[in-house]
């Protein structure tokens, strides 16, 4: 199946410090890329759909301003959590589909974020 | 979306078949059942899908009631490596790839040596 990569895998931060995470589809192009977060012994809950050129579609109760997303190209897509607190600390999983071709969505292994 | 419900937990025999629930009961028409397991810190994994017919693959059986109203997923011969949450979503899917996966809570899958 198709491949999704997110980088770093995982990453500790101070407070008030802004972390990027990046989201890439290996070897297909995904117009549409999802950012999920997980908190511990929850289950995943989507925050915002990124549209390759486009603004991303946040869901309800989701900061726009502090989860700053960027689609840039079909392959790339990034999460930046602006001004980042302890309670931001969270498994975050990126997804695409490749339009057309398969209805299933390709995962990326998450980024484990901790901030201090 | 349809809502699904699905047993919190279940325990398997290593090497037996893993059988797992989910009921859709307001299932729409034209929306599939998609299964999705998530192994512990890692991003979830597509396994199967299907509309109405049972579905096959090299992971595992998809059962699909007459009436859509709960459909079963079958892992043949569990392995220690099958120990995850796993989902049943029911969703339409887009031509334009982008809809949303809705994510419950899953039912955690132990194999037990």
């Amino acid at each position: 199946g198709a491949v999704v990569s997110q980088h770093p895998s995982w990453v500790i931060c101070k407070s008030g410090t802004s972390v990027k995470i990046e989201c890439r589809s290996l070897d297909f192009q995904a117009t549409t890329m999802f950012w999920y977060r997980q908190f511990p012994k929850q289950s995943l809950m989507l925050m915002a759909t990124s549209n390759e050129g486009s603004k991303a579609t946040y869901e309800q109760g989701v900061e726009k301003d502090k989860f700053l997303i960027n689609h840039a190209s079909l392959t790339l897509s990034t999460l930046t959590v602006t001004s980042a607190h302890p309670e931001d600390s969270s498994f975050y999983i990126c997804s695409a589909r490749t339009p057309g071709l398969a209805v299933e969505q390709f995962f990326g292994p998450g980024t484990r974020l901790t901030v201090l | 979306d349809a809502k699904t419900t699905q047993p919190p937990s279940m325990d398997c025999a290593e090497g037996r078949a893993a059988n797992l629930p989910c009921n859709h009961s307001t299932i729409s028409g034209n929306e599939y059942v998609y299964w999705y397991r998530q192994i512990h810190s890692q991003g979830p994994q597509y396994i199967i899908h299907g509309l109405k017919n049972n579905e096959t693959n090299e992971m595992a059986s998809l059962i699909i009631t007459e009436d859509r109203k709960s459909s079963t997923l079958i892992l043949p011969h569990a392995t220690l490596r099958d120990t995850a949450v796993y989902y049943c979503i029911v969703r339409v899917p887009s031509n334009f790839g982008n809809e949303k996966l809705t994510f419950g809570t899953g039912t955690r899958l132990t194999i037990i040596p």
